[in-house]
C-alpha cells in the first residue's frame, strides 16, 4: 500500500505557460530514454523518446533534453493545456539478455490551471 | 497499431481467493511481456518479464509462487495473484514488446482485495 507521507512532486502551471519536468536517472549504461504520461486510472502513454547518442529531440509541443554527463533528463511542454494535467514519468532502458528493461523514475504530477 | 489490452479493468475479490489478469497484444506478436505493479502515488515497479514458451524472470522480492505468470502464446500473457490479501491491492499494468527497446503498455487492472 501507500507509504505514509509519500507524495509525488507537483508542478503547477497556468494554461499557456511552458512546463519543464526534470528527471535524474541512475544507470550510465542506459541507452534509451522515454517520457510517459499517465492519467488517473490509466496505463502509461508514450510521449517522446531519445537515444543516448542525442542530446535533444523535439516532438509536437514537447522537447526532451538529455545530459549524460550529469545523468539528467528533462521534458519541456510548450503552451501547456489543461489536458496535459497528468503524472509524467521518465524511464531508462537497458538492453540485457536480449530484451529491454525499463526502470521508471518517481514521477511528477503536472497540474494545469485554466 | 501496437495496442495492448488487459482484462478485467477492475476486480474486487475476497481475501484468500485467486485472481487472473489477462494481457493481450491485439495487433502484433509480442516476444516479451512485462508485468508491473503500481501503488497509489508511486511509480511503476517491474514484477517480472516473460518470454513466450518459457518461464518468467521475476524481480528481486517478487514471490513467483504468489504471482504466477503464464505466457502461452505470442499475444497472451496472464498474471494470477494466488491467495490474494489486502496488501496485494494495487494497479497491475502489463506491457508487450517486439524489439529490444519498445514497450507498449496496457490500460491497467485495478485489484482490490477485501
Amino acid at each position: 500500500g501507500e507509504s505514509v507521507g509519500l507524495h509525488l512532486p507537483t508542478l503547477s502551471v497556468q494554461e499557456g505557460d511552458n512546463s519543464i519536468i526534470n528527471c535524474a536517472y541512475s544507470n550510465s549504461a542506459s541507452d534509451y530514454f522515454i517520457w510517459y504520461k499517465q492519467e488517473s486510472g490509466k496505463g502509461p502513454q508514450f510521449i517522446i523518446d531519445i537515444r543516448s547518442n542525442m542530446d535533444k529531440r523535439q516532438g509536437q509541443r514537447v522537447t526532451v533534453l538529455l545530459n549524460k554527463t550529469v545523468k539528467h533528463l528533462s521534458l519541456q511542454i510548450a503552451a501547456t493545456q489543461p489536458g496535459d494535467s497528468a503524472v509524467y514519468f521518465c524511464a531508462e532502458n537497458t538492453a540485457d539478455s536480449g530484451y529491454s528493461t525499463l526502470t521508471f523514475g518517481k514521477g511528477t504530477m503536472l497540474l494545469v490551471s485554466p | 497499431g501496437a495496442v495492448v489490452s488487459q482484462h478485467p479493468s477492475r476486480v474486487i475479490c475476497k481475501s484468500g481467493t485467486s485472481v487472473k489478469i489477462e494481457c493481450r497484444s491485439l495487433d502484433f506478436q509480442a516476444t516479451t511481456m512485462f508485468w508491473y505493479r503500481q501503488f497509489p502515488k508511486q511509480s511503476l515497479m517491474l514484477m517480472a518479464t516473460s518470454n513466450e514458451g518459457s518461464k518468467a524472470t521475476y524481480e528481486q522480492g517478487v514471490e513467483k509462487d504468489k504471482f504466477l505468470i503464464n505466457h502461452a502464446s505470442l499475444t497472451l500473457s496472464t498474471l494470477t495473484v494466488t491467495s490474494a490479501h489486502p496488501e496485494d491491492s494495487s494497479f497491475y499494468i502489463c506491457s508487450a514488446s517486439t524489439t529490444l527497446d519498445t514497450q507498449y503498455f496496457g490500460p491497467g487492472t485495478r485489484l482490490t482485495v477485501l
